[in-house]
């Protein structure tokens, strides 16, 4: 998936933990997306990052997702006290700086949330 | 807020067979992208649209970016085994670094 890293791949938490999932963007990307998508559904869109600022953050539930992108090491999506409804795939997808012809938005291969 | 509205949810085709879905909106969008996700996999970008009218081929998959901006479709030629799996719509509103909407998916089964 053209180099958007992420992990841990599956993660599994109880009720009332916390979920840290980590994402690298692809070399050059400045652009950090964070989806959502439940089972046999479409991705939701979360939050959009760049470097050190969120950007958009329409789609982030109000109470316990946050997610940062630092000035230095990768974007985090962080749960705290996780719920059985949190239980999903999360992607983390990255983009080049606007303004460059054709540049699109590539995705990692997802984080798999389970709360047990 | 945007919605897009993505046809069929499944289909079930014999190999061989050509495929098409759509997908419609109520917004106008400025790029057009269409993914192919396999299970436990994250969507991988099949073909970009940019421009209304936009006509684009990759291999035996074709796209198009409608007159309105409101509506694209994918046509899949030949279909074979390996294209079995879930294609996903998506739009955007600002061509560049913005948030994607995407349509609930169509999943498509292939008898050999």
């Amino acid at each position: 998936n053209a180099g958007v890293m992420q992990n841990p791949r599956h993660l599994v938490r109880r009720r009332g933990q916390e979920a840290r999932l980590r994402c690298s963007p692809m070399k050059g990307h400045s652009h950090v997306y964070w989806y959502r998508q439940l089972p046999e559904e479409g991705l939701k869109f979360m939050v959009y990052l760049q470097k050190e600022n969120i950007i958009d953050e329409s789609g982030m539930p109000k109470e316990r997702f946050s997610a940062e992108f630092p000035k230095e090491g990768p974007s985090i999506l962080r749960i705290q006290q996780v719920v059985r409804g949190d239980s999903a795939a999360y992607f983390c997808a990255s983009s080049p700086p606007a303004g460059l012809t054709g540049n699109t938005i590539y995705f990692g291969e997802g984080s798999w949330l389970t709360v047990v | 807020g945007q919605q897009l509205n993505q046809s069929p949810q499944s289909m079930f085709i014999q190999e061989g067979e050509d495929v098409s879905m759509n997908c419609t909106s109520s917004s106008i969008f400025n790029t057009w992208l269409w993914y192919k996700q396999d299970p436990g996999e994250g969507p991988v970008l099949l073909i970009a649209l940019y421009k209304a009218g936009e006509l684009t081929s990759n291999g035996r998959l074709t796209a198009q970016f409608g007159i309105t901006r409101k509506d694209s479709f994918l046509n899949i030629s030949a279909s074979i085994p390996s294209d079995v799996g879930i294609y996903f719509c998506a739009g955007q509103l600002i061509q560049g670094a913005q948030k994607l909407v995407f349509g609930q998916g169509t999943r498509l089964t292939i008898n050999p």
